[in-house]
C-alpha cells in the first residue's frame, strides 16, 4: 500500500498521560499536514511541514502539542499532559508541490484518541 | 476571517435521486477549492477547482465553481447507497495557502 499510513489507529489514554502518533506520508510527497477532527466537524488544521521544516502552526496548537518531521519523511505528533478535550481523530495528509501547484492532499486513516 | 460554510448540513434521499451540495467561502486571496468524500475513515479527494464556470466531472459526480458568488456546488446524479458519506469542502487560507479551512460537511444518506 503506497498511501498515507498512521499509527496507531486507536489510542486510549488516561488524562495527564503523554501520547505520540506517527504518520508516514506518500514517499514522494514533500508536504505533510496534521489535522484534528471531532464529531460533526470538518478537519481543523494543526500544522504543516515542507520537507523537514515546520512552516505553519495553528493557534489551536497549544504548547502541549509538538510535531516533528526530522528527516523530511515520517512525522510524529506528541500531546503532553492529555486532557479530555483532546479526544478526537487526528488526521495526517500529504501532498506534493508541483509546477502546477495542485496541492491536493491525500489523507491517512487517522488515529482516534480517547482520553479518559 | 477566512471561513467555509456548507449546506445543507444533512440530506436524506432515495436511490436514483439527484442531489446538489453547496459550499460558500470567504477567502481574501482565493486560490482553489477542493471537495472530499469522507466515509467512516479519512477524506478522499474528489475535485479541485480553480477556474470559475468550468465543470469538473467524474462519473455521476460533477462540480463547478462560481467565483462571483464565492461558492461551489457538487452534484451527484442517480445516487446510490454507496454515495452515503460526508462531503467536505476546503479552501486554502489567505496568507500562505498551506493552511486549509474545511467546512463542517454535508452528511448525505441514500436509502434504497
Amino acid at each position: 500500500d503506497t498511501g498515507v499510513s498512521q499509527n496507531p489507529r486507536h489510542k486510549i489514554t488516561k488524562r495527564g498521560q503523554n501520547v505520540t502518533f506517527r504518520c508516514d506520508p506518500i514517499s514522494e510527497h514533500n508536504r505533510l499536514y496534521w489535522y484534528r477532527q471531532t464529531l460533526g466537524q470538518g478537519p481543523e488544521f494543526l500544522t504543516y511541514f515542507q520537507n523537514e521544516a515546520q512552516l505553519e502552526k495553528s493557534r489551536l496548537l497549544s504548547d502541549r502539542f509538538s510535531a516533528e518531521r526530522p528527516k523530511g519523511s515520517f512525522s510524529t505528533l506528541e500531546i503532553q499532559r492529555t486532557e479530555q478535550g483532546d479526544s478526537a481523530m487526528y488526521l495526517c495528509a500529504s501532498s506534493s508541490s508541483t509546477r502546477t501547484g495542485r496541492n491536493e492532499q491525500f489523507f491517512g486513516p487517522g488515529t482516534r484518541l480517547t482520553v479518559l | 476571517e477566512d471561513k467555509v460554510v456548507q449546506s445543507p448540513l444533512s440530506l436524506v434521499v432515495h436511490e436514483g435521486d439527484t442531489v446538489t451540495l453547496n459550499c460558500s467561502y470567504e477567502v481574501t486571496n482565493f486560490r482553489s477549492l477542493l471537495w472530499y468524500k469522507q466515509e467512516k475513515k479519512a477524506p478522499t479527494f474528489l475535485f479541485m477547482l480553480t477556474s470559475s464556470g468550468i465543470e469538473k466531472k467524474s462519473g455521476r459526480l460533477s462540480s463547478i465553481l462560481d467565483k462571483k458568488e464565492l461558492s461551489s456546488i457538487l452534484n451527484i446524479t442517480a445516487t446510490q447507497t454507496g454515495d452515503s458519506a460526508i462531503y467536505l469542502c476546503a479552501v486554502p487560507a489567505t496568507n500562505t495557502g498551506n493552511q486549509f479551512y474545511f467546512g463542517t460537511g454535508t452528511s448525505l444518506t441514500v436509502i434504497p
